[in-house]
Formats: structure tokens, sequence, C-alpha cells
């Protein structure tokens, strides 16, 4: 079974600086997706960056982006320029590669951005 | 709006109740899934439909009642539930061209229930 594992329950960042959430997962699937979603207080669970396990590349999206480290099996988000409305629960998922397949969540960490 | 909507938003009810809880997907999607979010815990996997068809059942208890009538509607049917299982209750579709094609994973809002 796969697992993911968000080590920081909570961290804060100032305006405009930049953070980096970690995330560890353990599979032994070679093919996989990773995502990172973000769950602002409306509950909405927004998908901020998305990752392909046999790309190299690192994903990245404006603000967003993560480095993934295939043999460390570590997938860290890195948001640059924080925002205000950045702040939210952030959670780490795996997802296998073929079909209609369930994401397996981290717990979350929770970031907020301080003016 | 995400094109997942879920009904009701909250919910308060005794442990004798019986209540449903809606979600409703208009994307074309062709599986639906019922997650439960606790406080300081991982998204848990509750029920998955494919094409209609439940797929898989992560090990919940029986006072949970999953129901998929078609693609496009999920429900989760409570009774006689406990104090624990107040949570937020998430309902997300998805769909897949084939193997190796990106998903599309789209979630609703949720509905807070709290169990009295």
């Amino acid at each position: 079974a796969q697992t993911v594992t968000q080590s920081q329950p909570e961290m804060s960042v100032q305006e405009a600086e930049t953070v980096t959430l970690s995330c560890t997962y353990d599979t032994s699937e070679s093919n996989y997706y990773l995502f990172w979603y973000k769950q602002p207080p409306s509950r909405q669970m927004i998908l901020v960056i998305r990752q392909e396990a046999y790309k190299q590349q690192n994903a990245t999206e404006n603000r967003f982006s993560v480095n993934f480290q295939k043999a460390a099996k570590s997938f860290s988000l890195k948001i640059s320029d924080s925002q205000l409305g950045d702040t939210a629960m952030y959670f780490c998922a795996f997802m296998m590669y073929s079909g209609n397949t369930p994401l397996v969540f981290g717990k979350g960490t929770r970031l907020s951005v301080i003016a | 709006e995400t094109g997942v909507t879920q009904t009701p938003r909250h919910l308060v009810m005794g442990m004798t109740n019986k209540k449903s809880l809606k979600c409703e997907q208009h994307l074309g999607h062709n599986a639906m899934y019922w997650y439960k979010q606790s406080a300081k815990k991982p998204l848990e996997l509750m029920f998955v439909y494919n094409f209609k068809e439940q797929t898989e059942n992560n090990s919940v208890p029986s006072r949970f009642s999953p129901e998929c009538p078609n693609s496009s509607h999920l429900f989760l049917h409570l009774h006689t539930l406990q104090p624990e299982d107040s949570a937020l209750y998430l309902c997300a579709s998805s769909q897949a061209g084939g193997p190796g094609q990106v998903v599309s994973y789209t979630f609703g809002s949720g509905t807070r229930l709290t169990v009295v």
C-alpha cells in the first residue's frame, strides 16, 4: 500500500517570501502521479500542481514549483512570492498511473502567510 | 463552482437519526468517491464507484451505506452514527481516458457533519 507523509503540521511565512513544504511517500510502483492540493477555509480542495513520475523535469505553475526526487521518494512544494491568499491547508497526494484510482493523501500542512 | 456539488453543506444529526448526503457531478466523469476528513488525520477513502459499480469499500462500518444510481449522482446514507463520525465528508469525481492518460480529479466543497 502507498503512504504519504507530511512532517510539518504547521508553517508560517512572511508575505513576499519563499516557503517550502515537504512531502515523502512510499510505493513500489514505478509509474504514478503526485499532487499538491490546497484547501482554504472554504473547504474546496484545489489542485495546485501535478507531477508525472516518468517526467524528470520538475513541474511549475506560476509561483508554485516542485522538487521531485524519485529515488528519494520526495516531493516538496516551493511557493515563491507568498501572498495572503496562499494561507490554507496543503495536502500532498499520490495516485497510481492507470485508470480511475483513488488519491492517497498526507495529513496536511497548515500554512499561514503573515503580512 | 467546480462542477461537483454536495448537499447539504452542514448537517447536525442525532445518533438515532437517518440522513443522506448527496453528491452530483456535471463533468461527464465516470468515477466517484467518498472521502472522510477528520481533524489531524489524512483524508480517508471510504468508497469508490467506477461506471456506477462499487469497486472499493475501505473497511467502512455498515452504518455508512453508499448508493450510486447513475454516473452523475452519489449518495451516502447514514444511520445510527456515533459522535466520532463527525467530520467533513468530501465527494470527488474523476475521468481517466486509459492507462497513462492524465486523470481529471475534482472535489466538491464537502458536507460538515456533526453527530450529537
